[in-house]
């Protein structure tokens, strides 16, 4: 299937500083790129989402930005918590499967106080 | 967290038994997924419906099968087939594709 790539697989911060997580797709066609996060033990949940016709989007601490020639997008979490600490999940859209939702591997963020 | 229900939470298999995974929506989306979630990988597609009486196969469909019967429910059987059935299985719904999925909370399958 079409690949959507995750980096870093695991993040490290202190209570305060910014986290940024990148993920990159394949499919050119993909249109809706949505972020979950995910506690251990539970179900992914939807954090920010941002669509091909948006460069940037930003809800409080959380943002998103598109790159869609470079086929890129990116989260970033400001002023970070210890209660962000879960594992987030970038996706992107498959055309070929109806644009069900392509994840990347995951990311391990941790917020040390 | 009403919306889309999944059960059992925990589901015990023995060798050689197929399973059933029931997953149920009042949100009345057309489409459905089932993922599998592995540690270290993410989630991958199964099988999906993008509308009643009709489903396709996702990237790891082997050893599963579906059904898309009423709009609401999409169970998922896992098979003696399927080699390596030990995961997290999760269920979604959204309104079409390229919208917010929204997710069950999800069935631990362990074969014993």
């Amino acid at each position: 299937g079409e690949n959507v790539e995750q980096h870093p697989s695991t993040l490290s911060v202190q209570e305060g500083d910014s986290a940024v997580i990148k993920c990159t797709y394949s499919d050119s066609a993909s249109n809706y790129f949505p972020w979950y996060k995910q506690e251990l033990g539970k179900r992914p949940q939807l954090i920010i989402d941002i669509r091909s016709n948006v460069g940037e989007k930003k809800d409080q601490r959380i943002a998103v930005t598109l790159n869609k020639t470079a086929k890129h997008f990116s989260l970033h979490i400001t002023e970070t918590q210890p209660e962000d600490s879960a594992v987030y999940f970038c996706a992107a859209s498959i055309r070929n499967s109806g644009y069900a939702l392509n994840f990347g591997k995951g990311t391990s963020l941790l917020v040390t106080p | 967290d009403g919306g889309i229900t999944q059960s059992p939470k925990y589901l015990f298999r023995k060798e050689g038994q197929n399973v059933t995974l029931s997953c149920e929506q009042n949100l009345n989306h057309d489409a459905m997924y089932w993922y599998r979630q592995d540690p270290g990988q993410g989630l991958r597609l199964i099988y999906y419906s993008q509308i009643v009486n009709d489903f396709q196969k996702g990237d790891i469909a082997e050893g599963y099968s579906v059904s898309r019967e009423k709009k609401e429910s999409f169970p998922l059987t896992v098979t003696s087939a399927q080699k390596n059935p030990t995961a997290f299985y999760l269920c979604a719904s959204s309104i079409d594709g390229a919208s917010e999925a929204f997710f069950g909370q999800g069935t631990r399958l362990t074969v014993v």
